[in-house]
């Protein structure tokens, strides 16, 4: 059975720290993908890799990083966490960029 | 630019048929994705349309116009368990999905 776990599912943060997301999937899928998803709003694009130690910017990369050391682990680093950055948080990983992309179960992190 | 557009809720009855249309306006199309999301879960996959036409698995279909850049999902004997919301994204050939903004659909008794 295909998997993507990410670490946590619930994280309390405060404003100011450095947070780590991190992400792992057992697929041996290229191609792995953070969203952010906030009521109203949808899935939103935050940074995306092909491969590992490449990295592309989504469609809202501002105050975020990430690290792709390993093809199966692909992390999401709050630099300076802040209160906009309290969200559900959801991993993805696909055989291809336009294939079927797989979830993890999410991380629900709030910043205060 | 990227357009997908979903209702934002919908309410059914227990039993019923119901119909989540989505529509897209996007740079290249590929085909169309539909995902199921529980509160509080990962969105799972239930279809995948690239041709035009219905496609049926069990209670759900799929449906896919291209040259009117619409699908819809039509959910039949609707069960209680199937309150959630539901994401349609479009894969516009080489780059990651683009998602809609999701249809929240309760069903009730």
């Amino acid at each position: 059975d295909v998997k993507v776990t990410q670490s946590s599912r619930y994280l309390v943060k405060r404003t100011g720290e450095k947070v780590f997301l991190e992400c792992v999937q057992d697929m041996d899928h290229e191609n792995m993908f953070w969203y952010r998803q906030d009521p109203g709003l949808g899935l939103r694009l935050i940074y995306f890799s092909y491969d590992v130690k490449m990295k592309e910017k989504g469609d809202i990369p501002e105050g975020y990083s990430v690290s792709r050391e390993k093809k199966e682990r692909f992390s999401l680093i709050l630099e300076s966490a802040s209160t906009n950055q309290t969200s559900m948080y959801l991993c993805a990983s696909s055989a291809t960029p336009d294939t079927e992309a797989f979830f993890g179960q999410g991380t629900r992190l709030t910043v205060v | 630019g990227q357009n997908i557009d979903q209702p934002t809720e919908m309410t059914a009855t227990e039993g019923a048929i119901v119909q989540i249309n989505c529509t897209y306006q996007t740079s290249g199309f590929n085909g169309l994705f539909w995902y199921q999301q529980h509160a509080g879960e990962a969105p799972t996959f239930l279809s995948y349309n690239v041709l035009d036409g219905l496609e049926e698995k069990g209670r759900f279909s799929s449906f896919l116009s291209r040259s009117k850049g619409y699908s819809y999902l039509l959910l039949k004997e609707l069960q209680m368990k199937d309150s959630a919301s539901y994401l349609c994204a479009v894969n516009s050939g080489n780059t990651p999905l683009v998602f809609g903004k999701g249809t929240r659909l309760s069903v009730i008794a």
